[in-house]
């Protein structure tokens, strides 16, 4: 597609229950990234693939954050038994190589009640 | 302390008047560097590349130095549209991931 999509655009969900967050690139984009950003903090590097690998995956805050990338182009970031402290905007960006910036997506806002 | 660290601001200017914005990151083997700029609940957006001999675009002017491990934007002749949060944003040499700055917050007023 033109840009990078992301869905949904909002999320509420209740604590303890499991969300999908979905990513779809920009079309030829080797690389994926996911980070998170809470209300009037910075971004949080949550994990990266390059096509359907994931060489660096530091930035998952805990086990119940999982992620998988298919047919290199779509990703999902799953977290399992959402807690309160999940609750921010989850930004998915896409790079053509190496040494090239980001095309973010428009993100999920994530709200935990 | 954070690999990339900015002053969060708020910088409050005029419009017209010229602004400048500092970033220092720790990890000497960061090979790339960026401005991204983020408007209020949007995600962020390249502004532009840094390069090592510097670089202008338009209004926008980016310095690299390596030795200090710094890197700074400047924006001439500001405009009401210039108002967002400016992210300073290195890569390291290994992987492809990007470590964003928290930001400098930009106001600019009539």
């Amino acid at each position: 597609g033109a840009g990078v999509s992301q869905s949904p655009s909002n999320k509420v969900t209740e604590k303890g229950k499991d969300v999908e967050l979905r990513c779809d690139p920009i079309s030829g984009h080797t690389a994926l990234y996911w980070y998170r950003q809470s209300l009037g903090q910075g971004l949080e590097f949550l994990i990266y693939f390059q096509g359907n690998s994931a060489p660096d995956k530091s930035g998952l805050p805990s086990d119940r954050f999982s992620a998988e990338r298919t047919g290199g182009s779509v990703s999902t970031l799953t977290i399992q038994r959402t807690q309160q402290e999940d609750s921010a905007v989850y930004l998915c960006a896409s790079s053509p190589g190496q040494y090239r910036g980001y095309t973010f997506g428009s993100g999920t806002r994530l709200t935990v009640v | 302390r954070k690999e990339v660290e900015q002053d969060p601001g708020p910088f409050n200017v005029p419009e017209g008047a010229t602004v400048a914005f500092n970033c220092t990151y720790s990890n000497s083997a960061s090979q790339s560097f960026f401005w991204y700029r983020q408007d209020c609940r949007k995600e962020p957006k390249l502004l532009m590349s840094v390069y090592s001999s510097g670089n202008e675009d338009g209004r926008f002017t980016a310095q690299l130095n390596r030795a200090s491990q710094y890197i700074s934007l400047l924006i001439r002749d500001s405009k009401l549209s210039d108002s967002a949060t400016y992210l300073c944003v290195v890569k390291r040499d290994a992987g492809n991931m990007l470590t964003f700055g928290g930001g400098t917050r930009l106001m600019v007023k009539p």
